[in-house]
């Protein structure tokens, strides 16, 4: 069974840091593309980074591009989410996601882990 | 900037067909962008329902599927019933690693 677990949310001011984890089991971790989405309070969802298998392509939503960078651990199955210069608007809950199929679209979630920015 | 563009709520009845869809707000949506579905109702994380345009998720019932509808994506929901009142969201893929999720349809069953 495929599992996913965030871990490292917390309460942060405007122009903090603060780095995510995802602990992954139940596939082969090295052989999968891995991706963050997140939940703003109310708001829908949205993808917000991918990292290839071997960790040499990232790709970024627009609005956290210089900001966050995804990495992995695939010595330890771990994902990783490194977000720096943190605004009030990045402000969600934080899935980890493994994509059905390369850099596509998620099938398998994490229960997601809180983030808020605020002074 | 790509929107993806999902109606913003519907209703059903109970025991009745629903056509949720997804859309482009410049071009169309075809299998290439690996349309896929998903469910969440408040508090919880996502559940995958269908991906890769009409491939099921394992426990998904079979009332739940998906195609493509002229120029979107589509999630069909027959026989609808309570529990599935819910968000939906649908997301698409864009090529370059990027994909896009479209806003979300809040389901009424009543």
């Amino acid at each position: 069974e495929v599992q996913l677990v965030e871990s490292g949310g917390g309460l942060v001011q405007p122009g903090g840091s603060l780095r995510l984890s995802c602990a992954a089991s139940g596939f082969t971790f090295r052989s999968s593309w891995m991706s963050w989405v997140r939940q703003a309070p109310g708001k829908g969802l949205e993808w917000v980074a991918n990292v290839k298998e071997d960790g040499s392509e990232n790709y970024y939503v627009e609005s956290v591009k210089g900001r966050f960078t995804i990495s992995r651990d695939n010595a330890k199955s771990s994902l990783n989410l490194q977000m720096n210069s943190l605004r009030v608007e990045d402000t969600a809950v934080y899935f980890c996601a493994r994509p059905f199929y390369g850099s596509g679209p998620p099938l398998n979630w994490g229960q997601g882990t809180l983030v808020i920015v605020s002074s | 900037q790509t929107v993806v563009t999902q109606e913003p709520s519907f209703s059903v009845s109970p025991g009745g067909t629903v056509t949720l869809t997804c859309g482009l707000s410049s071009g169309s949506v075809s299998t290439r962008n690996l349309p896929s579905w998903y469910q969440q109702t408040p508090g919880q994380a996502p559940r995958t329902l269908i991906y890769n345009t009409n491939t099921r998720s394992p426990e998904v019932p079979d009332r739940f599927s998906g195609s493509i509808l002229g120029n979107k994506a589509a999630l069909i929901i027959t026989g609808a019933q309570a529990d599935d009142e819910s968000d939906y969201y649908c997301v698409v893929f864009m090529g370059g690693g990027i994909s896009v999720f479209g806003g979300g349809t809040k389901l009424t069953v009543l």
